[in-house]
């Protein structure tokens, strides 16, 4: 599965929109990009994934680059409660190893007041 | 409702006992895993099981062993403990008939080792 890179920390202002970027400069042509979120003492939450257009849900967008090399996370009102950890996930499907999702350092968010 | 439930969530215990963690989804997935998240923060797969069949196993020492009774259920037994194996274990869950199946995870166990 492809590498990804994400910056170690990031501030945000609450209320403000949050962009997390993710370099993925490896992903192949069956890979998706995954956003994962880990609040402090709990499991990760699943945010949103995409392949190449753009997606967004009740939670978050993701824009992905039209090369799929990188890729942004954006919260777009940031509150305290976004404070977290958050991973950027290239996971392969087609295979039947699709549940191995291959976690970095990801990036610690901190919203401020 | 909790979708997926680990039990315990803490568990404090000596080096050389033997402990089980359980886990339990309700959403109807086909797929179970372990992970563990060690003391820097990495969280990595252990095992996965599809339908209640090993289909992932990440060269963990064979003093772990996951067991599952039905496909709602994940449990995973730890034989004589040892130090390195304190951290916080967690169970996810997924739908394998649907590729794109994201993974949920349950809270996590903490587990100590003395």
């Amino acid at each position: 599965d492809a590498k990804t890179t994400q910056p170690t920390s990031m501030d945000c202002a609450e209320g403000r929109a949050a962009n997390l970027p993710c370099n993925h400069s490896t992903i192949s042509g069956n890979e998706y990009v995954y956003w994962y979120r880990q609040i402090h003492s709990q499991g990760p939450q699943y945010i949103i994934h995409g392949l190449k257009n753009n997606e967004t849900n009740e939670m978050a967008s993701l824009i992905i680059t039209e090369d799929r090399k990188s890729s942004t996370l954006i919260l777009p009102h940031a509150t305290l409660r976004d404070t977290a950890v958050y991973y950027c996930i290239v996971r392969r499907v087609y295979s039947s190893n699709t549940g191995k999702l291959i976690f970095g350092q990801g990036t610690t968010l901190q919203v401020k007041p | 409702d909790t979708a997926v439930s680990q039990t315990p969530k803490y568990l404090v215990t000596q080096m050389g006992n033997d402990k089980s963690i359980k886990c339990e989804q309700n959403l109807g997935h086909d797929t179970m895993y372990w992970y563990k998240q060690d003391s820097k923060k990495f969280l990595k797969i252990m095992f996965s099981y599809n339908n209640k069949e090993l289909i992932i196993n990440e060269t963990v020492p064979n003093r772990f062993s996951p067991k599952s009774p039905d496909k709602a259920h994940l449990n995973l037994h730890i034989n004589s403990l040892e130090l390195g194996d304190s951290a916080v274990y967690f169970c996810a869950s997924s739908q394998a008939g649907d590729r794109n199946s994201p993974l949920h995870f349950g809270n996590g166990t903490r587990l100590t080792v003395t």
